[in-house]
């Protein structure tokens, strides 16, 4: 069954380094999502990006986050300057259609870890 | 999107049925009931989703009452491996203004005991 895949498992950055987490999505997926989870907390939505924009953002999202699909398959998270507090578990998602029903499907995530 | 309750815990024997509901006072008419788990920190896994009528997967069986004010899933035979906490999301179908982000709670934690 085809997964959300995500790299690297864990990630370690000083403070103030710029961070990239990578996802694939399911292939035939046109809908990309980045949540993140704060250990013990519960997962929050960041943003939403549909047809190489962002559609949708929490105000988690600042200007350190930045997303792109640089090609037909990646779909990354940019942290500009980490800061201690974006430790966390950060989640991609994907779903397939544009409009309608149909769930988002979760990658395991990738743990940051800001020193 | 609508609010939604859940126990904060519960218990459930392994080989029985694991009934874990849902309470959606306020849910529109447009608006429908996902149920996500996530096990140990993984990243949330899909289980079900409905409008109004029940739906059942290979998976879990999810029953919406009536006045959809609130619903139930049933893993009708829980074992060890369904320890997690399962989440009751409602949200609207993506399209116009609704892009589809899930709101997580804090869900229930089900550990089920041999």
């Amino acid at each position: 069954e085809p997964e959300v895949t995500q790299t690297p498992s864990h990630q370690v950055t000083q403070m103030g380094q710029e961070v990239i987490l990578r996802c694939v999505p399911i292939s035939n997926h046109l809908y990309f999502y980045w949540y993140r989870q704060i250990l013990g907390q519960k997962v929050e939505f960041l943003v939403s990006f549909y047809n190489n924009e962002i559609s949708e953002k929490s105000e988690i999202f600042d200007d350190q986050f930045s997303v792109e699909r640089p090609d037909g398959s990646n779909f990354t998270l940019k942290i500009r300057s980490t800061k201690l507090e974006d430790s966390a578990m950060y989640f991609c998602a994907s779903r397939k259609e544009v409009e309608g029903n149909q769930p988002q499907h979760f990658g395991d995530g990738t743990r940051l870890s800001i020193l | 999107d609508a609010k939604t309750t859940q126990p904060p815990s519960m218990d459930c024997a392994e080989g029985r049925a694991a009934n874990l509901p849902c309470n959606h006072s306020t849910i529109s008419g447009n608006e429908y009931v996902y149920w996500y788990r996530q096990i140990h920190s993984q990243g949330p896994q899909y289980i079900i989703h409905g409008l109004k009528n029940n739906e059942t997967n290979e998976m879990a069986s999810l029953i919406i009452t009536e006045d959809r004010k609130s619903s139930t899933l049933i893993l009708p035979h829980a074992t060890l491996r369904d320890t997690a906490v399962y989440y009751c999301i409602v949200r609207v179908a993506t399209g116009g203004t609704s892009y589809g982000k899930l709101t997580f709670g804090q869900g229930t934690i089900l550990t089920v005991h041999p």
